[in-house]
């Protein structure tokens, strides 16, 4: 069984359109992230949710909105998509908020056309 | 604020020769400190992590790395490297102290040659 699964694993998209990506986690940690990998592989924290609520928020627009129904799961929407949008999410957990015990997803790759 | 500097961002190796990447932290208090991997087209790996126990940490995969307080450096190391280590390696530090938010470096590529 996966531990932290995503999906889509892959997702193409035009500009303007509103897309999710969900992930979910069956390792009972408290807390979930997603994070943001550009072209570059540069990888940036976006959000955290601790038992749905929201503990961290980058300096993220306002067009991505995390929402969390569970603590197993942490979808993200991401409205009006735009070029530079396109990247790799990768989802997380961990347990009781520690650096040390996080799990990746495998990641969402976003393309914009 | 935290952070890591990865001081190469492509390392090329024979197979069978040692690996060293680099790695300097930048924190106002004792961090932890982690290498992951990442091969093509793939998830994020924790090879080895640091939180404040032996200096000497020991990951999979034959990876290990020395934390460094006098030199703030946290480099990683295996003796001898295998096709399969081929990918992109990422030193990563802790937010803050008590936080779980992960800072991540620039990353290295590592490629190896038969």
């Amino acid at each position: 069984d996966t531990a932290v699964s995503q999906t889509p694993k892959y997702l193409v998209t035009q500009m303007g359109n509103d897309k999710s990506i969900k992930c979910e986690q069956n390792l009972g940690h408290d807390t979930m992230y997603w994070y943001k990998q550009d072209s570059k592989k540069f990888l940036k924290i976006m959000f955290s949710y601790n038992n749905k609520e929201l503990i961290i928020n980058e300096t993220v627009p306002n067009r991505f909105s995390p929402k969390s129904p569970d603590k197993a799961h942490l979808n993200l929407h991401i409205n009006s998509l735009e070029l530079g949008d396109s990247a790799v999410y990768f989802c997380a957990s961990s347990p009781n908020a520690q650096a040390a015990g996080y799990t990746f997803g495998s990641g969402t790759r976003l393309t914009v056309v | 604020a935290q952070s890591v500097t990865q001081l190469d961002s492509h390392v090329s190796v024979s197979e069978g020769t040692p690996v060293l990447l680099r790695c300097n932290y930048s924190s106002s208090y004792s961090p932890s400190l982690f290498w992951y991997v990442q091969h093509p087209n793939k998830g994020l790996q924790l090879l080895l992590k640091y939180t404040s126990a032996a200096t000497l940490v020991k990951g999979i995969n034959g990876f290990e790395a020395e934390f460094k307080k006098s030199e703030t450096s946290f480099h990683l190391t295996k003796p001898s490297a295998h096709m399969s280590d081929a990918a992109e390696y990422f030193c990563v530090v802790s937010g803050s102290y008590n936080t779980d938010k992960l800072i991540f470096g620039t990353g290295t590529r590592l490629q190896v040659f038969p």
